[in-house]
């Protein structure tokens, strides 16, 4: 059982706008940074959204994040076949005093 | 641009001890935290700890009593060491740099290795 709460699947037709939840509580998501990772299956996790909303350089701005209160979303707008991947939320928990990942969304385009 | 390789054992006898390595090149240990989190096969990630270039170290409490975590400062190097392993430590390993204090910041990742626990 995660700590942070993701839903499990995902789905949207090339085009379309897709957004994925994380849900948390005080001591990680509402006092911390949220992190999104993308993972293509076979391969390791690449870092897609860090500090809650920023993009690394190479990450196309059809990707964005943001956060309120202990939940955040990643929002694919654009929708593309090569989205299709599971996305993991991070974050620093403070009881804990360690990363906690989100369960995995993974995300399928029709 | 930083790579971290990582090597090691990738099939273990149940009570065995695992033990994988990550080089790091293209970038100094220094100023940053050195982490492993691992993925059973078709399950999510769970980080299992890190530590600093000055040796410093923190775990996931549920793996705590299990694991090291250490530094080599004149390889470029950090490992990772689990000891009495059983089927459930059947995962993907991964080595990844951590920046930023107390912040979830994993921006550079090895390749990850599968490693097979198994009589």
């Amino acid at each position: 059982q995660s700590v942070l709460t993701q839903p499990p699947s995902a789905s949207g037709t090339p085009g379309q706008r897709v957004t994925i939840s994380c849900s948390g509580s005080s001591s990680n998501i509402g006092s911390n940074h949220v992190y999104w990772h993308q993972q293509v299956p076979g391969t390791a996790p690449k870092l897609l959204i860090y500090r809650n909303n920023q993009r690394p350089s190479g990450v196309p701005d059809r990707f964005s994040g943001s956060k309120s209160g202990t939940s955040a979303s990643l929002a694919i707008s654009g929708l593309r076949s090569e989205d299709e991947a599971d996305y993991y939320c991070a974050v620093w928990d403070d009881r804990l005093s360690g990363v906690v990942f989100g369960g995995g969304t993974r995300l399928t385009v029709l | 641009q930083v790579q971290l390789q990582q090597w090691g054992a990738g099939l273990l006898k149940p009570a065995e001890t695992l033990s994988l390595s990550c080089d790091v090149s293209g970038g100094s240990l220094s100023g940053y935290y050195w982490n492993w989190i691992r993925q059973p096969p078709g399950k999510g990630l769970e980080w299992i700890g890190e530590t600093n270039s000055r040796g410093g170290t923190n775990y996931n409490p549920s793996l705590k009593s299990r694991v090291g975590i250490s530094v080599d400062t004149s390889k470029n190097q950090f490992s990772l060491k689990l000891n009495s392993v059983t089927a459930a430590d059947t995962a993907v390993y991964y080595c990844a740099r951590r920046i930023d204090f107390r912040s979830a910041y994993l921006d550079y990742w090895g390749q990850g290795i599968l490693v097979t626990v198994s009589s």
